[in-house]
């Protein structure tokens, strides 16, 4: 079965940090762009990541830019995402994204694939 | 950022019934355009890259269209199980960006 699972959220106060894991299983992640979207409560789709297959292509949303980073072990099959200095307005479900392809030099970026269950991020004092 | 303008907000059909959905993108974003299919509590579910190509799995009764700045999903012979909120996005440039999605509910 073709799966991608988030963990790591949970309820953490504003200026707090969280790290979230995303496994994969039945697929490969190396060679592939990956992808970190949220939706905040009641709310659309936001997106706040992505990371090329070799890590050397990085990007983030502005409104998360020194705060959040994201990486990647193609060999434990996992994308990671760290996310410090967190406030009340982080709070969402955060998913992961397989994309179909790869981010290069001619053909970035590129659309979602695959999309795990999400994890929930809360932050409340 | 190019900001992606669905319409309608929501609609109501019935089972056997083709709707369209309407997505517009505030600049050109050639035929970088998916859409996502997402139901309460579950996570999206990607149907259609390139404007017009079935992701592996999707139903043949989807099927998208468009370039530049205008784009519809339109989903013909409406099954009980499409009943779901749809969404646009455009990957053309960084920060990719979401329309605001189309619930789509049973008449």
């Amino acid at each position: 079965d073709v799966q991608l699972v988030e963990s790591g959220g949970g309820l953490v106060k504003p200026g707090g940090s969280l790290r979230l894991s995303c496994a994969a299983s039945g697929m490969t992640l190396s060679g592939y762009s990956m992808t970190w979207v949220r939706q905040a409560p009641g709310k659309g789709l936001e997106w706040v990541s992505s990371i090329s297959g070799s890590s050397a292509y990085i990007y983030y949303r502005d409104s998360v830019k020194g705060r959040f980073t994201v990486s990647r072990d193609n060999v434990k099959n996992s994308l990671f995402l760290q996310m410090n200095s967190l406030r009340a307005e982080d709070t969402a479900v955060y998913y992961c994204a397989r994309d179909r392809g790869d981010c290069t030099t001619t053909s970035c970026p590129t659309p979602a694939e695959y999309w795990g269950q999400g994890t929930l991020v809360s932050v409340s004092s | 950022d190019i900001q992606m303008t669905q319409s309608p907000s929501s609609l109501s059909a019935s089972v056997g019934d083709s709707v369209t959905i309407t997505c517009r993108a505030g600049q050109g974003v050639n035929n970088y355009l998916a859409w996502f299919q997402q139901k309460p509590g579950k996570a999206p579910k990607s149907l259609i890259y390139a404007a017009s190509s079935l992701q592996s799995g999707v139903p043949s009764r989807f099927s998208g269209s468009g370039s530049g700045t205008d784009f519809t999903l339109t989903i013909s012979s409406l099954q009980p199980e499409d009943f779901a909120t749809y969404y646009c996005q455009q990957y053309r440039t960084y920060p990719l960006t979401f329309g605001q999605g189309t619930k789509l509910e049973i008449k």
